[in-house]
């Protein structure tokens, strides 16, 4: 079965500096990968995808992630955060085991950005 | 745009109570899903439907049914509710590709359970 392993529960950084968020996966297929946002009180918003072409990935509001198949990995960057970025965020495989239907989520990243 | 509506954004219910979570999207896709979240846990799929009358059981199936009688509607039932299930659920819908399978989340309803 697929699984997704986001490292750090908090994260905190200063408004202007580097964002990364770390995510792992694991399939035993091609994996199409996810990233969504949640702000407060919201449902989740789709910020970028990997399906299959070019391995760095651009989505919103400047975030883009790298799929990496050598390391397992999909890590979310942004060069410069913004105070409004503050949010929880998932990292999501598509699920072999629903024959790629459903998404397997990871437990979540809370970006903290310090003024 | 599209649009993944869920009936209700709170709810309040007592143990042993049966209850409906709703939800509706309006972009005639053919998968639709319910997850819950809670906090450290991320997301967890109870049950999805790929069709009208058609599901299958994710992850957390225990405690939890599911109705879909027309491809726009899918429901969450609570059979008898109980207070480990109080929590966020959401509803979120996809197209039936093999390339894509980005789901689009209704605005989540929190049910607590006293």
């Amino acid at each position: 079965a697929q699984s997704v392993t986001q490292l750090g529960s908090h994260v905190s950084v200063s408004e202007g500096a580097l964002v990364l968020l770390r995510c792992n996966y694991s399939s035993s297929v091609p994996p199409y990968l996810f990233w969504y946002v949640q702000y407060p009180n919201q449902g989740l918003q789709l910020l970028l995808k990997y399906t299959t072409g070019a391995t760095l990935v651009k989505g919103i509001n400047g975030f883009e992630a790298e799929f990496k198949k050598s390391e397992t990995s999909f890590h979310l960057t942004k060069p410069s955060a913004h105070m409004s970025d503050a949010a929880e965020y998932f990292c999501a495989v598509s699920g072999e085991d629903t024959g790629r239907r459903a998404l397997t989520f990871g437990s979540g990243t809370r970006l903290q950005v310090q003024p | 745009d599209v649009k993944v509506t869920q009936s209700s954004r709170y709810l309040v219910k007592r143990t042993g109570e049966k209850v409906f979570l709703e939800c509706v999207q309006d972009m005639d896709h053919e998968n639709m899903f319910w997850y819950r979240q809670d906090p450290g846990l991320g997301l967890r799929l109870i049950y999805f439907s790929y069709d009208v009358k058609m599901k299958e059981k994710g992850d957390i199936p225990e405690g939890y049914s599911v109705s879909r009688e027309k491809k726009e509607r899918f429901s969450l039932i609570l059979e008898s509710a109980s207070t480990n299930q109080t929590s966020m659920y959401l509803c979120a819908s996809s197209f039936n590709s093999n390339i894509n399978t980005e789901a689009f989340f209704g605005q989540g309803t929190r049910l607590t359970v006293v």
